[in-house]
């Protein structure tokens, strides 16, 4: 139990082109989903928390005009690149947390994105 | 600030040879201390949650342990495939985690 997935799992762009990346709960409900970055040989970057039917919270430093968050339900998830740069190509990973008290995050495959 | 540091950075060892990783935290409010596989290109895997000191936690060749300080991930007697990094992370009042650097583990056949 406990599968999380991302959709793509690799994506090319050219500068200035958005991208959407989905994340699904696929066994579970997720009451939170979150999205981290991650560069080559760093730990994880938490970006945003998104609670389904609200608005996602996102950490000091994010511009929330260029990743957007929707959480439409509550299982899925969708972060969207906006005009997207080369500076933020980088891997993208969303995890999920199910209903309290397990606090446990399961975490995706991963999304790397690559703008041109 | 919630702050979780990981040592060594990277550790070689030798088939059969076993050894440990430290996970140090400061965190307000724990509300659990995760450790996690990571592969090269995925994401991160699941091991273990620790939620209060003196809990131990066991899996094929890994055991968490944790006090209120420190956790540790003790691997015995591994093998090649246990090669990968090893992330630990500390949640705290808001269930935000908070991630160590991770510790890079090479395991020589």
């Amino acid at each position: 139990g406990a599968v999380v997935s991302q959709h793509p799992s690799r994506v090319i762009c050219k500068s200035g082109t958005s991208v959407k990346i989905e994340c699904r709960s696929l066994d579970f409900q997720a009451t939170t989903m979150f999205w981290y970055r991650q560069f080559p040989k760093q730990s994880l970057m938490l970006m945003a928390t998104s609670n389904e039917g609200s608005k996602a919270t996102y950490e000091q430093g994010v511009e929330k005009d260029k990743f957007l968050i929707n959480h439409a339900s509550l299982t899925l998830s969708t972060l969207t690149v906006t005009s997207a740069h080369p500076e933020d190509s980088s891997f993208y990973i969303c995890s999920a947390r199910g209903w309290a008290p397990y606090n446990e995050q399961f975490f995706g495959p991963g999304t790397r994105l690559t703008v041109l | 600030e919630d702050q979780v540091t990981q040592s060594p950075e990277a550790l070689r060892l030798q088939e059969g040879e076993s050894s440990s990783l430290n996970c140090s935290y400061t965190v307000s409010g724990l509300r659990g201390l995760f450790w996690y596989r990571q592969d090269p290109g995925k994401g991160p895997e699941f091991l273990f949650t620790l939620y209060s000191a003196g809990e131990e936690k066991e899996k094929e060749r890994l055991k968490a342990t944790l006090t209120k300080k420190e956790s540790f991930l003790h691997i015995t007697a591994p093998k090649p495939e246990d090669s990968a990094t090893y992330l630990c992370a500390a949640a705290g009042n808001d269930y935000k985690l908070s991630f160590g650097a991770g510790t890079t583990v090479t395991v020589r056949a």
